[in-house]
Formats: C-alpha cells, sequence, structure tokens
C-alpha cells in the first residue's frame, strides 16, 4: 500500500506560532527524504532534504527530524507566517532508489493572521 | 536559469484526442520524470528518464508515451485521451552525481481536462 502519508490532514495555526507537520514512512530500506511545499495552482518546491544517516537537519525557519526507529518524519516551520500556507509534501526515495520517490498525500498547512 | 519550464498551461481535449505536453529543463539534469497529481492525492510517477536515449515506466504507464532525444526536453505523449486522464500533470528534473540523492525539481505543472 502507500508507504507515505494518509488521508490529507489539515493544520491551523497563528500566525507568529511554530508548526509541525508529520509524516510516517514504511520502506525501512529508504535512505533519503525530502519535504516539498505547493502553493495553490503551482508545482511541488524543495524545502529541505535529510539523508538517513543524519537525524536532524536545520534550514532557515525550518527543521527536519528523521527518527528511523519509527519510520516517522517531521517539518518544523518557525514563527509560521501567512506566506506559510500551502500543502506541504513528505517523499522518500523508495527502498534507496537513486531517483524513484515515493510521495504522501500532503498536509494542508493554514496560517491565521 | 527558468529551471523547468512546462506547455501548455491549460489544454481542455475531447475524448479520442491525442496531444504532446511538453517539458524542458536548463540545468543540466541527467534524470527528468512525469508525475500525475490527482485532488486530494500525491504524486504519481508515469514515466522517468536517466539520460538521453533512456525510459523506463513508473506507477501508472498506461495511456501515456515519452521521449527522450535531449537531455533538455522529455515530452510526455497522450494519444487516445480519456477522462481518467484528466488531471494535473508535473514534470521534473534532478541530477544524479557523486553525491548520490539530489532533490527533484518540478515546473508548474499541466493543468488537462478530457471531456
Amino acid at each position: 500500500g502507500e508507504s507515505v502519508g494518509l488521508h490529507l490532514p489539515t493544520l491551523s495555526v497563528q500566525e507568529g506560532d511554530n508548526s509541525i507537520i508529520n509524516c510516517a514512512y514504511s520502506n525501512s530500506a529508504s535512505d533519503y527524504f525530502i519535504w516539498y511545499k505547493q502553493e495553490s495552482g503551482k508545482g511541488p518546491q524543495f524545502i529541505i532534504d535529510i539523508r538517513s544517516n543524519m537525524d536532524k537537519r536545520q534550514g532557515q525557519r525550518v527543521t527536519v527530524l528523521l527518527n528511523k526507529t519509527v519510520k516517522h518524519l517531521s517539518l518544523q516551520i518557525a514563527a509560521t507566517q501567512p506566506g506559510d500556507s500551502a500543502v506541504y509534501f513528505c517523499a522518500e526515495n523508495s527502498g534507496g532508489s537513486n531517483y524513484k520517490l515515493t510521495f504522501g498525500k500532503g498536509t494542508l498547512l493554514t496560517v491565521n493572521p | 536559469n527558468a529551471g523547468v519550464t512546462q506547455t501548455p498551461k491549460f489544454r481542455i481535449l475531447k475524448i479520442g484526442q491525442s496531444m504532446t505536453l511538453q517539458c524542458a529543463q536548463d540545468m543540466n539534469h541527467n534524470y527528468m520524470y512525469w508525475y500525475r497529481q490527482d485532488p486530494g492525492m500525491g504524486l504519481k510517477l508515469i514515466y522517468y528518464s536517466v539520460g538521453a536515449g533512456i525510459t523506463d515506466k513508473g506507477e501508472v504507464p498506461n495511456g501515456y508515451n515519452v521521449s527522450r532525444s535531449t537531455t533538455e526536453d522529455f515530452p510526455l505523449r497522450l494519444e487516445l485521451a480519456a477522462p481518467s486522464q484528466t488531471s494535473v500533470y508535473f514534470c521534473a528534473s534532478s541530477y544524479d552525481g557523486a553525491k548520490g540523492n539530489q532533490p527533484q525539481h518540478f515546473g508548474d505543472g499541466t493543468r488537462l481536462s478530457i471531456l
């Protein structure tokens, strides 16, 4: 079955709060994970990635955490802004593939001003 | 760099018509991909290519064809359009080198309706 994500969940936060978006994966052989942001009418935009030899990686206002023990990935957005409102997808390289990604169905993040 | 460029942005087809969705990238990426995205769903891989002259089927290839005659271009062909092919189509590219996996970069999609 689908290895990443379930029915599209939603998350609503207040501007300035921190957001945490979660993702579960089932293929323990996957060793590369990516978070994408998709705004309405646009293609997915790369946010941050992480390899399985790491458990945390930080970018600008974003942090990705990887817990291989429970096969869980999370994206933390600090000081969430209205411009962060979008659907967020996690993706894994299917079983360690160099190119095939398996995408979850996404989480809709709404930021209230 | 323009990145990944897809044309057209929108198209309406009648059942049985054919068309080609164009995709071009100017990042010298060796890997290219076609996905479809249905409402409320994640991306499903249709076809992919690891280099010029090489293509392979993804998860949902039926009803589609591709070619990769150059590094830059990766067109997707629908021969006999069916209502089930109504979707948003995304093209992506990535670079595979000594660093291993690299993120895929996407175009802004082609919204296709089959009536």
